[in-house]
């Protein structure tokens, strides 16, 4: 596709429910980001995927967290038994240069999957 | 640890008037940073780099280490520069970009 994209773009779910984000990067991009932004506040690292090396999850705040990538193509960010508290615009990115922004400092977003738990 | 300040929530200004959008960075290295820019109803996307040296829509942004500065900056300011702008810091291993807060700029006629 033209760029990356994310499903659903609006999501509103119960208090305990768990949810599933998608994101597909831009083809040819081996580095794949997940961050959070909540009302208000800047963007926040959550997941970082490149290539087949293991995924740097330090941003994941807690173990209600879960994220796949599957080769160099779609990746899943799971939320299980959500909280009010993750409510938030939920931002994928993809980068081009293996070694992740070093290079370039270009990633390339979503528009993101805002996400309302009530 | 590292860390991006953006401490501006909002800056507002009349068109042509010049612009200064603040950024200060820790970092215990060399930093790599960089200015995102949302326009309304648009992505995030990259404005400019330190490392490039470039002006892009008139902007320009300089390091400052001594200050661990990276203010971004604009002589003129228009009315199509109204928009969300971050500050980012590369963190250490090169993986991840570190992101203020932001600034919202509004230029009014």
């Amino acid at each position: 596709g033209a760029g990356v994209s994310q499903s659903p773009s609006n999501k509103v779910t119960e208090k305990g429910k768990d949810v599933e984000l998608r994101c597909d990067p831009i083809s040819g991009h081996t580095a794949l980001y997940w961050y959070r932004q909540r009302l208000g506040q800047g963007l926040e690292f959550l997941i970082y995927f490149q290539g087949n090396s293991a995924p740097d999850k330090s941003g994941l705040p807690s173990d209600r967290f879960s994220a796949e990538r599957t080769g160099e193509s779609v990746s899943t960010l799971t939320i299980q038994r959500t909280q009010q508290e993750d409510s938030a615009v939920y931002l994928c990115a993809s980068s081009l240069s293996w070694t992740g922004v070093a290079n370039t400092g270009e990633l390339f977003f979503g528009e993101g999957s805002r996400l309302t738990v009530l | 640890a590292q860390r991006v300040t953006q401490p501006e929530k909002l800056l507002s200004v009349f068109k042509g008037a010049p612009v200064e959008l603040k950024c200060n960075y820790s970092y215990s290295g060399s930093p790599e940073l960089f200015w995102y820019v949302q326009y309304s109803r648009q992505r995030l996307q990259l404005l400019l780099r330190h490392i490039s040296r470039e002006s892009i829509k008139g902007f320009t942004a300089d390091l400052n280490k001594g200050e661990t500065s990276f203010h971004l900056k604009k002589p003129f300011a228009q009315e199509e520069d109204s928009a969300m702008y971050y500050c980012a810091l590369v963190s250490g291993g090169y993986n991840k970009l570190i992101f203020g807060a932001g600034t919202r700029l509004a230029v009014h006629p």
